[in-house]
């Protein structure tokens, strides 16, 4: 069975860091595009960040761009975002997606952590 | 650029049919024919229900049918039911980038 967990979400003050987890299980990991995308609170879905099979290509929405860092590690079975000079604005449920092939189609979407930057 | 535009609600009564439309620009929904559609209940992560435009992952009702006409994407719920109400995104490949959209409630009256 295909399994997205994510952790790491929490309460950060304006500025700071915080560093997304998401393990993957029930498939091979090295086989396909992932993605970051998120949700605030009563608003709709945003895409946030993808790194392809290998972590060699990475893209990002412009609004985070600069700030977070997507990357992989296919040993671990396991996909990141770091999130740094945090704003108001990025607080939101955080979901790791698995792309189905390389087409931004999301096929499994891991339960969601709940990132609030707040002073 | 910024999101895809759907209409905010859509409603229907049982066994009707409603479209929801999803409306880019020649630069995503236009240009690839990789338009998803995903289905969201309240507390719930997004379901996958329509993928490259019109296709329907395994699993999926055969009521849910996708199609596109230039820079809009549509999805139609066909036979409306009480468990389909909940919130649909559409999302667009658009190069280095990825687009979803608005958002749509649709309501079961």
């Amino acid at each position: 069975e295909v399994q997205l967990v994510e952790s790491g979400g929490g309460l950060v003050q304006p500025g700071g860091s915080l560093r997304l987890s998401c393990a993957a299980s029930g498939f091979n990991l090295r086989s396909h595009w992932m993605h970051w995308v998120r949700q605030a609170p009563g608003k709709g879905l945003v895409w946030v960040s993808r790194i392809n099979s290998d972590g060699r290509s990475t893209s990002y929405a412009d609004s985070v761009k600069g700030r977070f860092t997507i990357s992989r590690d296919n040993a671990k079975n396991t996909l990141y975002l770091q999130m740094d000079s945090l704003r108001a604005e990025d607080t939101a449920v955080y979901y790791c997606t698995r792309d189905v092939g390389s087409t931004t189609t999301f096929d499994y979407w891991g339960q969601g952590t709940l990132v609030t930057v707040s002073s | 650029q910024s999101a895809l535009t759907q209409p905010a609600s859509v409603s229907g009564s049982p066994g009707q049919s409603i479209t929801i439309s999803c409306t880019g620009t020649s630069s995503d929904v236009g240009s690839y024919n990789l338009v998803s559609w995903y289905q969201q209940h309240p507390g719930k992560a997004p379901k996958l229900m329509i993928y490259e435009g019109s296709k329907r992952p395994s699993g999926v009702s055969n009521r849910f049918s996708g199609s596109k006409s230039g820079n809009t994407a549509s999805l139609t719920i066909s036979g409306l039911q009480a468990e389909d109400e909940a919130d649909y995104y559409c999302c667009s490949y658009a190069g280095r980038s990825t687009f979803f959209g608005t958002g749509t409630k649709v309501t079961v009256l």
